[in-house]
């Protein structure tokens, strides 16, 4: 089942923070953020796993709400860089290992 | 380096014709996977190999047809192909750690964006 992320879109100027949030109702094994700019692959964010972690990429950073089935992607102090889409990626307890199941994408747009 | 490979970038291919897509990378990963991507919608998987075994295969048309050669090869033949089924397809391998593939991650090629006529 497809996990639901929240907002579908953020706009910001240079310089202001953001949160993109990934819900499930599976229990998960693990959570893993990418990053799409247009006509590209999706790139590695960072992976977390079942255990509450917290980790952190330059200026973003993600959390992981075991409890809840949920994790956040933080984004401060944005750059022009950070404009593209967002997926998370969830695997679920139970299933065939290695499927990543992935939200529908959050649109961030900096402008400067 | 965590480079995955894929060729060509561009087909344009009809519905009768064959072809094939390619990708590669040698980073020792032992899972390889085939996603499609739809404009403007996330990576869909289709196909996970782990150690050149077919392990999941979701539930795709038989007109895709994947291939595992070797540890560092992962092909993906179409023949009879609809226009629908034009889209971005994405290539990823991850590490593979036994049945940790759960917690592996998986690095995506540029993808091959195919026309179909």
């Amino acid at each position: 089942q497809q996990p639901v992320q929240s907002p579908q879109a953020v706009i910001l100027r240079e310089g202001e923070d953001a949160v993109i949030n990934c819900s499930s109702s599976k229990a998960l094994y693990s959570v893993h953020w990418y990053r799409q700019k247009h006509g590209e692959a999706p790139v590695f964010l960072m992976i977390l796993l079942k255990g509450g972690e917290q980790k952190g990429h330059e200026k973003i950073s993600a959390s992981f709400n075991e409890k809840k089935q949920q994790s956040s992607l933080y984004l401060t102090a944005s750059q022009l860089s950070y404009s593209g889409t967002y997926f998370c990626g969830t695997v679920a307890g139970g299933t065939s290992y290695g499927k990543l199941t992935f939200g529908q994408g959050t649109i961030l747009t900096v402008h400067p | 380096d965590t480079e995955v490979t894929q060729t060509p970038k561009h087909l344009v291919m009809g519905m009768t014709n064959k072809k094939s897509l390619k990708c590669e990378q040698h980073m020792g990963h032992r899972a390889m996977y085939w996603y499609k991507q739809k404009a403007k919608k996330p990576p869909e998987l289709m196909f996970v190999y782990s150690y050149e075994k077919l392990s999941i295969n979701e539930s795709v048309p038989s007109r895709f047809s994947p291939e595992c050669p070797n540890s560092s090869l992962l092909n993906l033949h179409l023949h009879a192909l609809q226009p629908e089924d034009s889209a971005l397809y994405l290539c990823a391998s991850s590490t593979s750690r036994g049945l940790e593939l759960s917690a592996d991650t998986q690095y995506f090629g540029p993808g091959t964006r195919l026309t179909v006529l």
